[in-house]
């Protein structure tokens, strides 16, 4: 079956660079998730889309932004990166239409490294 | 606002020894309860989630769980551990009525000694 599929799985980026993480979710899932995993923590919700507005915002910093496009993928966009933003960043999918209601489903992760 | 405590942080078990994870949410309304696995460098899986009716769920690898709504707990159990379930385990919730972001509890280190 499909997964969530996230690129790239690594990346390398120097201070105060830039960086956009994609995430693919699950087709006809209509509910895409960004969470933000420190080392040794627990994931962090950062932000989320319903079919492809904004539906709700976490502890995103203002130097991130995301969207989500015409074909479902998004994209986490990350500007003056800081050493603490090196991370593993999740995407997530679900499916909420309809009343009927699946659980979140994980993509392998990227994983940041700013030096 | 929804919050989750995992009172145990790391647990060490032998192989064969049966297994308790708490889990405790605090929220008024109606949840979703879910908790998932992480192997080392790898992605969230789902083991079981709780939405509604029995509040005995099973799911995957043996695990089950039970939602005990007047005690606001939905504890991890395993009968019998195996070495492969060396893992760092997540209990979540969420909210289906409004906002569905997963909320975290902090994770449960659980190392199985062969």
């Amino acid at each position: 079956a499909a997964g969530v599929i996230q690129s790239p799985r690594h990346l390398i980026k120097e201070k105060r660079e830039t960086a956009t993480l994609k995430c693919y979710p699950i087709p006809r899932h209509d509910t895409v998730y960004w969470y933000q995993q420190g080392p040794g923590q627990d994931p962090q919700f950062l932000i989320s889309f319903y079919e492809k507005m904004q539906s709700d915002k976490g502890s995103i910093p203002d130097r991130f932004s995301a969207q989500q496009f015409s074909d479902y993928h998004s994209e986490l966009n990350m500007s003056s990166l800081e050493l603490g933003d090196s991370a593993l960043y999740f995407c997530a999918s679900s499916w909420r239409r309809g009343g009927l209601e699946t659980e979140a489903f994980f993509g392998q992760g990227t994983r940041l490294t700013v030096v | 606002a929804q919050s989750v405590s995992q009172h145990n942080h790391h647990v060490i078990l032998s192989e064969a020894a049966s297994l308790e994870l708490g889990c405790n949410y605090s929220y008024g309304g109606t949840v979703n309860l879910f908790w998932y696995v992480q192997y080392p460098g790898q992605h969230l899986q789902l083991l079981l989630k709780y939405f509604s009716g029995d509040p005995l769920v099973k799911g995957i690898k043996g695990f089950e769980a039970e939602f005990i709504k007047s005690k606001f707990s939905f504890n991890l159990r395993k009968p019998s551990v195996q070495w492969s379930d060396t893992a760092e385990y997540f209990c979540a919730v969420n909210s289906p009525g409004s906002a569905r972001q997963l909320t975290f509890g902090s994770g449960t280190q659980l190392t199985v000694l062969p």
